[in-house]
């Protein structure tokens, strides 16, 4: 089992509808938990950390199962500007954090 | 705030040059990385620095050395081009508070070996 596993998508969606994503971590000792975004051509970017008890951040909501040792993503009225890759993100391990490949995320107009 | 800067932004090498991808961050971090990032593979880690004075392999080390040189800056050298280097570069820094390692990137350099 990869240490960290995303569906690479792409996940094509249209504008206003809600799209969730999760990540699968095999390490039962993992403590921390992000998601990045990974915009084309351009770095990636902290998009939210994840919390035991699950947070949001306007119409981002990240939720975190350790019984199932899975992380979710659900974006909420989805706008253009959402497009993008979604790197999940998960650590530490001897100090390092481990990125899955990222899943792809397309808007339609 | 310049955050993590990385120079070249693109270039071009002819098989078996060398060159040297610079990075520096202004942050104050302990911790910087240098990833590589190919179609499909996503993020892998070449080296890293927990802090000054100290280097460490990562996933995929050879045909790479590192240096940091201080604090702010983290070089990463080819010391001899193949065209499996062709990649995209990306330099990170972080500050690791307890468990939780946020890490920062440049904007990348795009390395093409002919």
């Amino acid at each position: 089992r990869k240490e960290v596993e995303q569906d690479p998508g792409p996940f094509n969606v249209p504008e206003g509808a809600t799209v969730a994503f999760n990540c699968t971590y095999s390490n039962s000792a993992s403590q921390s938990f992000f998601w990045y975004r990974q915009d084309c051509r351009k770095e990636p970017k902290l998009l939210m950390s994840v919390y035991s008890s699950g947070n949001e951040d306007g119409r981002f909501t990240a939720q975190l199962n350790r019984a199932s040792q899975y992380i979710s993503l659900l974006i909420r009225d989805s706008k253009l500007s959402d497009s993008a890759t979604y790197l999940c993100v998960v650590g530490p391990r001897d100090d390092k954090i481990i990125f899955g490949k990222g899943t792809r995320l397309h808007i339609l107009p | 705030n310049a955050g993590v800067t990385q120079t070249p932004k693109f270039q071009v090498l002819k098989t078996g040059q060398s060159m040297t991808l610079q990075c520096a961050q202004d942050m104050n971090h302990n911790s910087m990385y240098w990833y590589r990032q190919d179609p499909g593979m996503g993020l892998r880690l070449i080296y890293y620095s927990a802090s000054e004075g100290t280097t460490d392999k990562g996933e995929v080390p050879n045909g790479y050395n590192v240096s940091r040189l201080n604090k702010r800056e983290f070089s990463l050298r080819l010391e001899s081009a193949a065209p499996s280097q062709t990649s995209v570069y990306f330099c990170a820094s972080s500050e690791l508070q307890g468990n939780w390692n946020i890490q920062y990137f440049g904007a990348g350099t795009r390395l093409s070996v002919l």
